[in-house]
């Protein structure tokens, strides 16, 4: 299995609070990403990083921030959690494109928000 | 944008044959990839589909037809380990990060 984890694994917390989730990769890939994944709607893309400061938008990113300053870590932040926001967030990482973009997803993160 | 639809439940028994379908939406195309995630788990990856045609591992099948916009997984030999949801998804603006469709939910009994 690819080395992936998340931390917290479960976090609970109320509405205005800020809430930091991480990821940690000992793959030393380029590429990680954070997808959101509610009934209904499946995986959406949050944000993603192609490398160490290199960041983008997903589908998805209003309410969010990331910071990746280290190539193992990737940081998803909600400046202000809100209901809305509850939801299993994952992390995933991949090489490059010429593996056919396949993704090494971590176990996740439920995250509950009051 | 792109968008992708797949149907949302598919139940068949073990030892059949099931075929699950996507349809996509693309401003360019990729390449289609198939993830499975069983109740509680992550996502897993399937098989990826660049060029037109069938992609066979093992009792796994994944083909496209970029002409048609479309492509499908085919699952021989259920078994009950099977019963997951499966994902096909696309590249986002031509890079690496995917968008995913709303997955299917295959439910496989004895």
């Amino acid at each position: 299995d690819a080395g992936i984890t998340q931390s917290p694994r479960h976090k609970v917390t109320e509405t205005g609070t800020p809430v930091t989730l991480r990821c940690h990769q000992t793959e030393n890939h380029r590429y990680m990403y954070w997808y959101r994944q509610d009934p209904g709607h499946g995986l959406r893309l949050i944000h993603y990083s192609y490398g160490v400061k290199d960041t983008d938008k997903g589908e998805v990113s209003d309410g969010y921030s990331v910071s990746r300053s280290k190539t193992e870590d990737f940081l998803l932040t909600l400046e202000s959690a809100t209901s809305s926001q509850t939801s299993v967030y994952f992390c995933a990482i991949s090489e490059d494109r010429g593996s056919g973009n396949e993704q090494f997803f971590g176990p996740g993160t439920r995250l509950t928000v009051l | 944008g792109q968008s992708l639809e797949q149907p949302s439940e598919v139940t068949a028994v073990e030892g059949a044959i099931v075929q699950i379908n996507c349809t996509y939406q693309t401003s360019g195309f990729y390449g289609l990839s198939w993830y499975q995630q069983h109740d509680g788990g992550a996502p897993t990856f399937l098989s990826y589909n660049a060029l037109d045609g069938l992609e066979e591992t093992g009792r796994f099948s994944s083909f496209l037809s970029r002409s048609d916009s479309y492509g499908y997984l085919l699952l021989q030999e259920l078994q009950m380990k099977d019963s997951a949801s499966y994902f096909c998804a696309v590249p986002h603006q031509a890079g690496t990060a995917l968008i995913f469709g709303k997955g299917t939910t295959l439910s496989v009994s004895s």
